[in-house]
């Protein structure tokens, strides 16, 4: 059974700091990777999708890297902003069938200014 | 703009209450799927749908049940409210795919069952 965990459950950082958040799932066998950012009360919005056929994946400040034969994937983030605090998720196929997927319990980071 | 929209953002009911969380997509995807969050224990799916009409129990459907009469709309039934259904309700869609395509999520409903 597919597991994720991420650690550490929370993180502060003062602003300006580059940061790596982590994530490792148990079953190396996935199709692909995805990192969320949910901010206090809201749902949760998609920032970056890996392939399990990429090793990274860039969007703006934020770069996904992912390794599957070690089963962990990591969020670096670039010179931090308090805008940036909110929970990081990570998600992976949990099943055979193509759409569900399994949740790590988050990483909540907070950007001191 | 890829826009999921769940009808209510908070919402307090009564214990045996039948309630109805409503979940409207305007992508035109094919998959949508309820969770529910709480402190401790993550996101936990109770149910997802593929197509019109098509269900699949997730990892906890006790309690609950879904309806998905048109290809933009899902709705999350609670037959007879308790207390313990006391959370955060998140709605999601997402692409057919072989492969998994990233999921659109809503703002959520805070439910409250007294």
């Amino acid at each position: 059974k597919q597991e994720v965990t991420q650690i550490p459950a929370a993180l502060s950082v003062p602003e300006g700091e580059n940061l790596v958040l982590n994530c490792s799932f148990t079953d190396s066998a996935i199709y692909n990777l995805q990192w969320f950012r949910q901010d206090p009360g809201k749902g949760l919005t998609s920032l970056l999708l890996i392939q399990s056929s990429q090793r990274e994946q860039t969007s703006g400040r934020l770069n996904a890297s992912l390794d599957k034969s070690s089963g962990r994937s990591t969020l670096y983030i670039a010179a931090s902003q308090p805008g940036d605090s909110a929970t990081y998720l990570c998600a992976v196929p949990g099943y055979s069938s193509a759409s569900k997927i399994i949740f790590g319990s988050g990483t909540r980071l907070s950007i001191r200014p | 703009d890829v826009k999921v929209t769940q009808s209510s953002r908070y919402l307090v009911k009564r214990t045996g209450e039948k309630v109805f969380l409503e979940c409207v997509q305007d992508m035109d995807h094919e998959n949508m799927f309820w969770y529910r969050q709480d402190p401790g224990l993550g996101l936990r799916l109770i149910y997802f749908s593929y197509d019109v009409k098509m269900k699949e129990k997730g990892d906890i459907p006790e309690g609950y049940s879904v309806s998905r009469e048109k290809k933009e709309r899902f709705s999350l039934i609670l037959e007879s409210a308790s207390t313990n259904q006391t959370s955060m309700y998140l709605c999601a869609s997402s692409s057919q795919g072989r492969v998994n395509q990233p999921q659109h999520f809503g703002d959520g409903t805070r439910l409250s069952i007294l």
